[in-house]
């Protein structure tokens, strides 16, 4: 059974138009839960975590344990914001390792 | 600080040869991980190493063995390399767990 589970494999918006990049989780118990970034030619990095409840580089996440989501935001995309991103669970049940989604490729059009 | 290094970064093999992908890295990091990154499947962990001279499957071991060498290095073996081990290949190492440093990555294509 997918764990994480990330609906769109790509999402093209224009740029200054809001971003949303959906993430839904399967997990019994308290997950923790972030987001990944791989931009163009640079290594795959962590971007947030939800317990820090951080605004980077103008992207949130809020975790929604109702609805088991994780979706990432932001008001107004950039195209520097173009780039693969993962959302990532880990939990008592996974030990020391993270469970990825397939990733959403972002593409900012200008 | 390099980081986490990986070589090589493109390799191209035949059905049934051999190869060792070389992960090493300098953040002296006691858990460390090799991931395989294909479309639509994201990334999925291979194997992994909590600590020097432990090493523990991950989502998709079977067809790869590993060797935790030392602290800074953990190596990926291909025994017998098939067509549906063509991926790209993502090293890892981490203090904190959530907080995972990946390699630059080796593209590997089996024919």
């Amino acid at each position: 059974a997918q764990r994480v589970t990330q609906p769109e494999k790509l999402l093209s918006v224009f740029k200054g138009a809001p971003v949303e990049l959906k993430c839904n989780y399967s997990y019994s118990g308290s997950p923790e839960l972030f987001w990944y970034v791989q931009y163009s030619r640079q290594r795959l990095q962590l971007l947030l975590r939800h317990i820090s409840r951080e605004s980077i580089k103008g992207f949130t996440a809020d975790l929604n344990k109702g609805e088991t989501s994780f979706h990432l935001k932001k008001p107004f995309a950039q195209e520097e914001d173009s780039a693969m991103y993962y959302c990532a669970l880990s939990g008592r049940e996974y030990g020391n390792k993270l469970v990825f989604g397939a990733g959403t490729i972002l593409r900012v059009k200008s | 600080n390099a980081g986490v290094t990986q070589t090589p970064k493109f390799q191209v093999l035949k059905t049934g040869q051999s190869m060792t992908l070389q992960c090493a890295q300098d953040m002296n990091h006691n858990s460390m991980y090799w991931y395989r990154q294909d479309p639509g499947m994201g990334l999925r962990l291979i194997y992994y190493s909590a600590s020097e001279g432990t090493t523990d499957k991950g989502e998709v071991p079977n067809g790869y063995n590993v060797s935790r060498l030392n602290k800074r290095e953990f190596s990926l073996r291909l025994e017998s390399a098939a067509p549906s081990q063509t991926s790209v290949y993502f090293c890892a190492s981490s203090y904190l767990s959530y907080e995972q440093y990946f390699g630059p990555g080796t593209r590997l294509t089996v024919t």
